[in-house]
C-alpha cells in the first residue's frame, strides 16, 4: 500500500462543476502540500499546509492532521483548471508523493 | 523576485553517456535545492537534496549524483546513463531551516530520453 493515495485518479467534470480531490497518508507528516502539474510538465505549488484550511482564489485545501486526509476544492472549474494535481506529504527528512489525479474539465 | 533556471529543457542521449542538468536560483539566498524525477506514468520521487553548498542528501540509489559547488547552483550528474534514467527531471527550491515544510518552487523540468 503506498503511503500516499489519491482519489480519484481521473476526474472529467464540466465547467462550473465544484471539485473535490482526496489524499490519504498512512505516516506521521510535518506538512503536507497540494502540487499543479500542467500538460507540458511545469509544477506549481498550490499550497502547503500542517492544519485547518488555506484559501486561495477559487481553490481551497483543507487537512485533518488525526484522520490523516487532506482535500482539494475547486471552486466554479474551468477548463484551464485542467491537470495533475499532486498530493505530497514532508516527513523528516523526505517527502513521499501521490500517484496525483487528472482533473479535464469540459467547456 | 525569485527565478529558477533550469536546462536543457529536453535532451537525448545514448545508453553509457554521461549526464549533466544544470540548476540555478536566483533572487534568494541559501536555498534548499531538490532534484527531483518522475519517470513515465510515474508519480514524484525526489533524489537529491540540499540544505548548503556540499551538503547532498541523497534518498534513492541510483547511478546518478549530485553536486552544490555554489550557494544557487545544484547539479545532477551521471557517468554512464542507463535506459532507466529515462523521464522528466525536475529543480525545485525553498527556504526555511526545515527543508520539507515551506513551499516548494520548480523549474522547468529537462525531459530525459535515454536511447
Amino acid at each position: 500500500k503506498n503511503e500516499v493515495e489519491q482519489s480519484p485518479q481521473n476526474l472529467t467534470a464540466q465547467e462550473g462543476e465544484f471539485i473535490t480531490i482526496n489524499c490519504s497518508y498512512s505516516v506521521g507528516i510535518s506538512a503536507l502540500h497540494w502540487l499543479q502539474q500542467h500538460p507540458g510538465g511545469g509544477i506549481v505549488s498550490l499550497f502547503m499546509l500542517s492544519s485547518g484550511k488555506k484559501k486561495h482564489g477559487r481553490l481551497i485545501a483543507t487537512i485533518n492532521i488525526q484522520e490523516k486526509h487532506s482535500s482539494l476544492h475547486i471552486t466554479a472549474s474551468h477548463p484551464r483548471d485542467s491537470a495533475v494535481y499532486i498530493c505530497a506529504v514532508a516527513l523528516n527528512n523526505d517527502m513521499r508523493f501521490g500517484a496525483g489525479t487528472r482533473l479535464t474539465v469540459k467547456p | 523576485s525569485q527565478t529558477i533556471h533550469q536546462w536543457p529543457a529536453t535532451l537525448v542521449q545514448p545508453v553509457g553517456s554521461p549526464l549533466s542538468l544544470e540548476c540555478t536560483v536566483e533572487g534568494t539566498s541559501n536555498p534548499n535545492l531538490y532534484w527531483y524525477r518522475q519517470a513515465a506514468g510515474r508519480g514524484l520521487q525526489l533524489l537529491f537534496y540540499s540544505v548548503g553548498i556540499g551538503q547532498i542528501s541523497s534518498e534513492v540509489p541510483q547511478n546518478l549524483s549530485a553536486s552544490r559547488p555554489q550557494d544557487r547552483q545544484f547539479i545532477l550528474s551521471s557517468k554512464k546513463l542507463l535506459l532507466s534514467d529515462s523521464g522528466f527531471y525536475l529543480c525545485a527550491w525553498s527556504v526555511g531551516t526545515a527543508s520539507f515544510n515551506s513551499p516548494l518552487h520548480f523549474g522547468n523540468g529537462t525531459r530525459l530520453t535515454v536511447t
